[in-house]
């Protein structure tokens, strides 16, 4: 059964601060690992999608890496500013296509 | 830009009623899926819907629940006889295509409290 898990859990930075966030799963069978945005009470907002032969993919100040074979897949945020604040989850999608969620990191960037 | 959207946005129901939960998904797409959150935990992935028919579904999505496409616009998720743990935010989502490389959209989600 694939697990993933999602370090830290909490994180507080200043504003400007470069990040990475951390996923990792049990299972390196996968088909994509996808990077999601949820705010409080929020649904949840795709950010990055990268398939399984695929090791990185960027979109403006995001970059999330995946390295299958040792079930990581880091999310690095650039110039981290206050509207970034929220929680980061991965989503795993392994064989049957369900996708296994972490528990994600709650991140704030204060002024 | 076309999204997925949710009604009610909170639903408040007494444990052993019905409730039935609405989204609209996007146009174009063509597999849809329920998700729920637990509040302060992981979000987890109830069932999958395309042409008419569930194609996965997990341990929790029990007889309790159903799914329907009742027109060609909504889908909706029903639950017969809630329990106090049926208490979530339940999120739809849907996609282009139903592979594993699909990027799925999500709805802002219906808070459901069983009281």
């Amino acid at each position: 059964k694939q697990e993933v898990t999602q370090i830290p859990a909490a994180l507080s930075v200043p504003e400007g601060e470069n990040l990475v966030l951390n996923c990792s799963f049990t299972d390196s069978a996968i088909y994509n690992l996808q990077w999601f945005r949820q705010d409080p009470g929020k649904g949840l907002t795709s950010l990055l999608l990268i398939q399984s032969s695929q090791r990185e993919q960027t979109s403006g100040r995001l970059n999330a890496s995946l390295d299958k074979s040792s079930g990581r897949s880091t999310l690095y945020i650039a110039a981290s500013q206050p509207g970034d604040s929220a929680t980061y989850l991965c989503a795993v999608r392994g064989g049957s296509y369900i996708p296994t969620f972490g528990r994600g990191t709650s991140l704030i960037v204060h002024p | 830009e076309p999204e997925v959207t949710q009604t009610p946005s909170h639903q408040v129901t007494q444990m052993g009623q019905e409730v039935i939960l609405r989204c609209v998904p996007i146009s174009n797409h063509l597999y849809f899926y329920w998700y729920r959150q637990i509040l302060g935990q992981k979000v987890e992935f109830l069932v999958s819907f395309y042409n008419n028919e569930i194609s996965e579904k997990s341990e929790i999505f029990d007889d309790q629940f159903s799914v329907e496409r009742p027109d060609g616009s909504n889908f909706t998720l029903k639950i017969r006889s809630t329990k106090l743990e049926d208490s979530a935010m339940y999120f739809c989502a849907s996609s282009e295509g139903g592979q594993g490389w699909n990027e799925q959209f999500f709805g802002p989600g219906t808070r459901l409290t069983v009281l």
